[in-house]
């Protein structure tokens, strides 16, 4: 069974840097899977952020991009996010989640993670 | 990017009853879409991929249709577990993206 797990820092000053790692449990990382982060804040609906495959390729939301990094751990079977300058307007849940691979193309999302809660506050 | 529509914000249904959860693509995403639920503290769950196949385990109740910009999930019978925020996302092209959630609550 794919379980995947959040964690990092729950509150990170403004202008800092969002850090968050996602462990992966049941399925390597490097199968033909993408992992996604979305996140959600309080109260409000599900914004999707980015997703890697194991190769390194990545897809950005275009608003998000220019602040935006995410990574694998091969070694450790993790993938990480990374948000730099972050705003009160970053605070959310963060989940991660598998994106189903279809002919090289990702898809739905299947497991998420439980999320973890972030709040960028000084 | 492509605008997803739900509609209604809300739903009110009585249990036992059917409730339908309305998707517009401002774009047509083909049948790339996806229904998922989430209870309060919850992550979201897939319940429909490929805009009508259940997902692994998701009871027969669930049904979803449609392609291109109009979509529909349908929920037969509504049971207590079923009273929770719906979302339609599309995976057609980048940036992904979700509706704003339907909340079916308890009428």
């Amino acid at each position: 069974q794919v379980r995947l797990q959040e964690s990092g820092p729950g509150l990170v000053k403004p202008s800092g840097t969002l850090s968050l790692t996602c462990a992966v449990s049941g399925v390597s990382i490097t199968t033909s899977n993408w992992w996604t982060w979305v996140r959600q804040p309080p109260g409000k609906g599900l914004e999707w952020i980015g997703e890697i495959f194991h190769s390194g390729s990545t897809n950005y939301k275009p608003s998000l991009k220019s602040r935006v990094t995410i990574s694998v751990d091969k070694s450790k079977n993790q993938v990480s996010l990374k948000l730099i300058s972050v705003t009160a307007a970053d605070t959310a849940v963060y989940y991660c989640a598998r994106a189903r691979d279809y002919a090289d193309f990702p898809t739905w999302l299947d497991p998420w993670g439980q999320g973890t809660l972030v709040t960028v506050s000084s | 990017e492509i605008v997803m529509t739900q509609s209604p914000a809300t739903l009110s249904v009585s249990p036992g009853e059917r409730a339908t959860v309305s998707c517009r693509a401002s774009e047509s995403v083909s049948v790339n879409l996806a229904w998922y639920h989430q209870k309060p503290g919850q992550a979201p769950r897939l319940l429909i991929y490929g805009a009508s196949i259940r997902a692994t385990d998701i009871p027969a109740r669930f049904s979803g249709s449609g392609s291109g910009t109009e979509f529909t999930l349908t929920i037969n019978s509504l049971q207590s577990e079923d009273f929770a925020v719906y979302y339609c996302q599309q995976y057609d092209k980048w940036p992904r993206t979700f509706g704003r959630g339907t909340k079916v609550e308890i009428k």
